[in-house]
């Protein structure tokens, strides 16, 4: 079983609607969990982090962790043609990071 | 931009020779990552590394496989006798602290001829 799971996509919907992208984990230690956004030969770009369980907001992007099911959600509001990239779902495991495989998503006007 | 700097973008390199890689931490990062990214496949860690010192390397295969991150100048990740395997996109990151947040550069895609 792998680290972190992360349905790899694609997922196409139209501009201003929220999208849903999910991640789930197998190890409970550990307490950060990330998510990145790479656009395509980028680098991956962090949007956000939070701790342990519950939500956290910035603008359009609300990121979400429920420990009690290791389900780690991030949720993207009135989405726009610029949100089309790779969204990864990572957690710390000590020093580093683990990785899911990363879901596309694409935005259509 | 103070952002992770990479470089070269692009390496191309023929089986058998060495590919040398090089990152530059945000300013006032003193923690450096290593990552590959294999085609279809995630970020994968490599090594961690501080000012002169290698913390963890649990990623890094055995064999033809460096790093080091000397007191002056940028982190080099070192591949000795490349082979077809070894073309990927190799990510670097940098901290403020132990662990996080990491904010990557744009990578050095390797492609092996």
């Amino acid at each position: 079983q792998k680290e972190v799971e992360q349905d790899p996509g694609p997922l196409s919907v139209p501009e201003g609607a929220i999208v849903s992208l999910n991640c789930t984990y197998s190890n409970s230690a550990f307490q950060y969990f990330m998510w990145y956004r790479q656009y395509s030969r980028k680098g991956p770009e962090l949007l956000m982090y939070t701790y342990s369980s519950g939500n956290k907001e910035d603008g359009r992007f609300t990121a979400q962790v429920d420990k009690s099911s290791k389900y780690i959600s991030l949720f993207i509001r009135d989405s726009q043609p610029s949100d089309s990239a790779t969204y990864l779902c990572a957690r710390e495991y000590g020093n580093k990071l683990v990785f899911g495989a990363g879901t596309i998503l694409r935005v259509k006007s | 931009n103070a952002g992770v700097m990479q470089n070269p973008r692009h390496l191309v390199r023929r089986r058998g020779q060495e590919a040398r890689l090089r990152c530059s931490p945000m300013k006032g990062h003193s923690h450096v990552y290593w990552y590959r990214q294999l085609p279809e496949e995630g970020l994968k860690f490599m090594v961690y590394l501080q000012k002169e010192n290698i913390i963890d390397e649990s990623g890094m295969p055995k064999e033809r496989f460096s790093a080091e991150f000397p007191k002056e100048g940028p982190s080099i990740l070192r591949i000795q006798q490349v082979v077809r395997g070894d073309s990927a996109a190799y990510f670097c990151a940098s901290s403020p602290k132990f662990g996080f947040p990491q904010h990557f550069g744009d990578g050095t895609r390797l492609s092996i001829l």
